[in-house]
């Protein structure tokens, strides 16, 4: 069974500070991971995955996460940003073993971003 | 091509009535993934079907759950006699590998 943590429920920033927003996880299997972001009033977006290969994987709106295997995290960053990053952002895992597998999610952070 | 919809958008419905709710997948995409996000439970995983594959169940949280996959493409999740606390927005995802789409859900208010 998988499991994952995220370890603040909510961040607040302002805007071109950069943040992170941490997430552990938990497994007994080899497991592929996924940041989820959900805007206001808007469904879940697949923001980046990490599945084999480069440990840190980026997204097209400047996120980066780092598959840290040794400390069970997926963290996720970014440099500085904008208002329009405020959102709730979720960390899945699923095992990587038998196929399609369902997610586990984590509880949720949700970064504001003030002016 | 379009994604994952989702009917209806909102659903308020009386505690005690049934709930059909509705899920067209991305074409193509082989499994398809019920979840439901609340306030206390957060995204919890319900149901998956994946092509002629007996569906993996384990998520429904009663026997009023159910949910059938007509044809391996539109899915239909049905609560029978509904209660308050099945208040969620359901959410439907597809998946060709590992990455899931997810539709815009149902968002369910039992009164």
């Amino acid at each position: 069974a998988q499991s994952v943590t995220q370890l603040d429920s909510q961040v607040p920033v302002f805007e071109e500070a950069p943040v992170e927003l941490r997430c552990n996880y938990s497994s007994s299997v080899s497991v592929y991971l996924f940041w989820y972001v959900q805007y206001p009033n808007q469904g879940l977006q697949l923001l980046l995955k990490y599945l084999s290969g480069s440990t840190l994987v980026e997204s097209i709106n400047g996120f980066e996460a780092e598959f840290n295997k040794s400390q069970t995290s997926f963290h996720l960053r970014k440099p500085s940003v904008h208002i329009s990053d405020t959102a709730e952002y979720f960390c899945a895992v699923t095992s990587s073993w038998g196929g399609y597998n369902k997610l586990i999610f984590g509880a949720g952070t949700r970064l504001a971003v003030h002016p | 091509g379009a994604g994952v919809s989702q009917s209806p958008s909102n659903k308020v419905t009386e505690k005690g009535k049934d709930v059909e709710l509705r899920c067209d997948p991305i074409s193509g995409h082989t499994a398809l993934y019920w979840y439901r996000q609340s306030l206390g439970q957060g995204l919890e995983f319900l149901i998956y079907f994946q092509g002629n594959s007996a569906p993996d169940k384990s998520g429904l949280p009663s026997d009023r759950f159910s949910a059938e996959r007509t044809g391996g493409s539109v899915s239909t999740l049905t609560i029978q006699r509904t209660q308050q606390e099945d208040s969620a927005v359901y959410l439907c995802a597809s998946s060709s590998n590992y990455e899931q789409y997810f539709g815009p859900g149902t968002r369910l208010t039992v009164t």
